[in-house]
């Protein structure tokens, strides 16, 4: 069975500070996909990032950079000079690639991330 | 600008009642998804759909039904025989192939008074 557990339940930090969401995953398959969203207070979860089982390569956007590691099968995320604005809840989550098309996606219990000013 | 609606954002029911959450889509996505969140737990699947007149089941649909009767909508219904409806839930969609990202909606609180 598949399985995304994010172990840091919530994170507090001052701004500017550099923040890591853990996120460890199992799965069997060996094509998947790995994602993050965070989730602001209003609710609604915005898409950061999907990697491939057959990319490795760490990915970096602005301030926010990615580090997939599949021998650790870790898909971790790093916040570099954190904001306000980045207070919200962070999902990690895993979709195995069906041949059906159909993708269901196994989600992490999250990570709170306070940032404070 | 495309999107998923979800409608109310704030629904009260009383024990015993049946109550339907919206879900429109305009992305022309085939595949819909409906989620539950309860506060610190992940997102757990209630019902999807990847066609219009057929959806199936996920991991805790017990007490809630679905229809997909037009590709735009997938409306879910809380019935009585839910036993603990309290929870934030969500509709999302997808492109049928390929694992691109879920596009979620902005959510639908319902607590049960």
């Amino acid at each position: 069975a598949q399985k995304v557990t994010q172990a840091q339940t919530e994170i507090s930090v001052v701004e500017k500070e550099d923040v890591t969401l853990d996120c460890v995953y199992e799965t069997r398959d060996t094509t998947y996909y790995l994602f993050w969203y965070k989730q602001p207070p209003s609710g609604e979860l915005v898409f950061l990032i999907r990697r491939n089982s057959f990319d490795e390569q760490n990915e970096i956007s602005g301030r926010y950079s990615w580090n997939f590691q599949k021998s650790t099968s870790s898909f971790n995320f790093t916040i570099t000079a954190s904001q306000v604005v980045d207070s919200a809840v962070y999902f990690c989550a895993l979709s195995e690639a069906g041949g059906t098309g159909f993708q269901k996606l196994v989600f992490g219990t999250g990570t709170r991330l306070l940032v404070s000013p | 600008d495309g999107g998923i609606t979800q409608s109310p954002k704030y629904l009260f029911r009383k024990e015993g009642q049946n109550v339907t959450l919206s879900c429109e889509q305009n992305l022309n996505h085939d595949a819909m998804y409906w989620y539950r969140q309860d506060p610190g737990q992940g997102l757990r699947l209630i019902y999807y759909s990847q066609i219009v007149n057929d959806f199936q089941k996920g991991d805790i649909a017990e007490g809630y039904s679905v229809s997909r009767e037009k590709k735009e909508s997938f409306p879910l219904t809380v019935t009585s025989a839910q036993k603990n409806p309290t929870a934030f839930y969500l509709c999302a969609s997808t492109l049928s192939q390929g694992a691109y990202g879920y596009t979620f909606g902005s959510g639908t609180r319902l607590t049960v008074v």
